[in-house]
């Protein structure tokens, strides 16, 4: 089974500071992908970032990197220089081909951040 | 502009009542999906579909239903038998249903039962 654990129900952090957010994850597959996704009030799902598991770099998408350690399975999204927009809800999620999830992405419960003048 | 369009914005039904989402896309994407958000969770799987023609059950199917009987167009039906419905309801779609294939979201329909 796939799971994504997501341990800071909320997050505080001062305009540009850089702030980590993390996420570890279970699965079997050998083949999978991680997502973040960014939640603001409106309720929309904004894609962030994506890291494969077979990558060997980290990804990163200009103020957003992921950390990516593949044995301790985590992949803790960093935002680097804060801004008072990037107050949302962030989640992390796992999509893999094996069994019978069919390509479905596994969410975890998110994280709350606020950005602080 | 590309993009996945959900209508409405807001949705009240009655109770015992069947309703219908609507989720739109011209990214000529072949895989689309309907989740369920309920307040401060994270997205369930309630259906999916790979190809026109053809779903496939999620998560929490039941007291729902879907077609697609065009590339652009995955609606869901709120059945009277789904016994929870309030919630946010979220549209995806994805080039594939491969694993490391990005879906993409729509604006997200609000609906609740009154």
């Amino acid at each position: 089974a796939q799971k994504i654990t997501q341990t800071q129900p909320g997050m505080f952090v001062q305009e540009k500071e850089a702030v980590t957010l993390d996420c570890t994850y279970d699965t079997s597959d050998p083949s999978y992908g991680l997502f973040w996704y960014k939640q603001p009030s409106s309720g929309e799902m904004i894609f962030l970032i994506y890291q494969g598991s077979y990558d060997q770099q980290n990804a990163t998408e200009g103020r957003y990197s992921l950390n990516f350690q593949k044995a301790r399975k985590s992949a803790n999204l960093v935002i680097s220089a804060s801004q008072l927009g990037d107050s949302a809800m962030y989640f992390c999620a796992m999509r893999s081909a094996g069994g019978t999830s069919y390509g479905k992405l596994t969410f975890g419960q998110g994280t709350i951040l606020t950005v602080h003048p | 502009d590309g993009g996945i369009t959900q209508s409405p914005k807001y949705l009240f039904r009655k109770e015992g009542q069947n309703v219908t989402l609507s989720c739109e896309q011209n990214l000529n994407h072949d895989a689309m999906y309907w989740y369920r958000q309920d307040p401060g969770q994270g997205l369930r799987l309630i259906y999916y579909s790979q190809i026109v023609n053809d779903f496939q059950k999620g998560d929490i199917a039941e007291g729902y239903s879907v077609s697609r009987e065009k590339k652009e167009s995955f609606p869901l039906t709120v059945t009277s038998a789904q016994k929870n419905p309030t919630a946010f309801y979220l549209c995806a779609s994805g080039r594939t249903s491969g694993n490391t294939d990005t879906q993409y979201f729509g604006p997200g329909t609000r609906l609740t039962v009154l």
